[in-house]
């Protein structure tokens, strides 16, 4: 079953914040971020592990809250190149390599 | 390193034809896995491998067949093409099971598929 991405869209002026929510009805073991510019592959973001880690570079980070079988990316002071969709992956076990992703949330920033 | 690579690029087939999408890597991944991305669908996992010789069906695996005879190889066959069948498909590949926090998934440049 697809995690449920939240917002689906949202659309920025240059330097503000967003929040992406991820959520699964399953128990999670691992959740995997990605970004997808038009006509391109996804680009790996980043990977949480259970255990409620928080991760982050540059001005993207995300946090993982096994308990409530969620995630969510943050993006500090939005530049143009952060446009695209952004998916997260998750996993529900350590030997199951299945990776289910979200159907995306599209993330417009605006000069 | 030509990371993950796919052929071909476009392709348009009728239905009821068969073809193979290629998929090739070069870092020497355990784990390979192919997708399909159809619009407001994200990417759904069609089948994947955990190494050669060993394949496993994903969330969509109706109408596709797979087969790892190789580390580097892990081709796509669609069997009787079907307009449903139009996508954007996806290999990727990672070194390891998504277990670990250094694994990332590597995507190829994707195959556009059109079943008329």
């Amino acid at each position: 079953q697809q995690p449920v991405q939240s917002p689906q869209a949202v659309i920025l002026r240059e330097g503000e914040d967003a929040v992406i929510n991820c959520s699964s009805s399953k128990a999670l073991y691992s959740v995997h971020w990605y970004r997808q510019k038009h006509g391109e592959a996804p680009i790996f973001l980043m990977i949480l592990l259970k255990g409620g880690e928080q991760k982050g570079h540059d001005k993207i980070s995300a946090s993982f809250n096994e308990k409530k079988q969620q995630s969510s990316l943050y993006l500090t002071a939005s530049q143009l190149s952060y446009s695209g969709t952004y998916f997260c992956g998750v996993t529900s076990g350590g030997s199951n390599y299945k990776l289910t992703f979200g159907k995306g949330t599209l993330l417009t920033v605006n000069p | 390193n030509a990371g993950v690579t796919q052929t071909p690029k476009f392709q348009v087939l009728k239905t009821g034809q068969s073809m193979t999408l290629q998929c090739a890597q070069d870092m020497n991944h355990e784990y390979m896995s192919w997708y399909r991305q159809d619009p407001g669908m994200g990417l759904r996992l069609i089948h994947y491998s955990v190494g050669a010789g060993i394949t496993d069906q994903g969330e969509v695996p109706n109408g596709y067949n797979v087969s790892r005879s190789t580390t580097e190889d892990f081709p796509l066959r669609l069997l009787s093409a079907a307009p449903s069948q139009t996508s954007v498909y996806f290999c990727a590949s990672s070194y390891s099971r998504g277990g670990s926090a250094s694994d990332t998934q590597y995507f190829g440049p994707g195959t556009r598929l059109t079943v008329l």
